[in-house]
């Protein structure tokens, strides 16, 4: 059974450009979270989607936002890119949404570099 | 301010002997899990205790959930050195659907 997966595993963007990343969820699992994990900040929660519907939104900039495809595969969008947005993007997806017994399981992330 | 402390946040040991990894909190969480995290690589889930009070055992790690359901440990026996990287302790709220994800702790084993 084929993991999370990210791509692209690495960017470089410049300061004010956009960028898309994507996530395509373990098989079945109609939840997806995104989480941004930077050295000073540890992993933090970005939102989290469910059968195409934003649930859940994290303390945020309304320049990161996303989406979820029918297929349950998400992007997470980041508007005019600033030095501090790079950091390593992690998607986790789950088959449960809600219950105690939800387990959140991650891709490798992608690392995004504003120069 | 984190949620969920993590201590200590760097540990250095020798290969044999045991460790143990605390994660604390104020608030109650529905479930809470460990994972584990290797360099530039996506956290890896280790397990997930729901009830109050449970131990789970994997292998050599040791994991227990407070009765309060609001703090947990993390016990390695025997360590390895395939047992060095980063260990992550996150809280789950059922109600948020979300995780809250304590500091980290740095092991490492040196043969």
């Amino acid at each position: 059974k084929a993991g999370v997966t990210q791509t692209p595993r690495y960017l470089i963007k410049t300061r004010g450009q956009q960028v898309t990343l994507s996530c395509s969820p373990i098989s079945g699992h109609r939840s997806v979270s995104w989480y941004q994990q930077t050295p000073g900040q540890g992993l933090q929660f970005l939102f989290e989607y469910f059968s195409e519907t934003q649930r859940n939104k994290g303390n945020f900039p309304g320049r990161f936002s996303g989406r979820q495809f029918s297929n349950s595969r998400s992007e997470m969008n980041v508007s005019t890119l600033e030095l501090g947005d790079s950091a390593l993007y992690l998607c986790a997806s789950s088959l449960l949404s809600g219950s105690r017994y939800t387990e959140a399981f991650f891709g490798q992330g992608t690392r995004l570099t504003v120069v | 301010t984190q949620l969920l402390e993590q201590s200590p946040q760097f540990l250095s040991i020798q290969e044999g002997e045991n460790l143990t990894v605390y994660c604390n909190s104020s608030s109650v969480f529905s479930s809470l899990q460990w994972y584990r995290q290797e360099p530039g690589e996506g956290p890896v889930l280790l397990v997930t205790v729901v009830t109050g009070g449970e131990v789970k055992k994997l292998k050599r790690l040791t994991f227990q959930f407070g009765d309060a359901r609001k703090d947990s440990s993390l016990h390695i026996t025997a360590a390895q050195p395939g047992d060095t990287g980063l260990y992550l302790c996150a809280g789950y709220k059922a109600a948020g659907n979300k995780l809250t994800f304590g500091g980290g702790t740095r092991v490492l084993v040196k043969p």
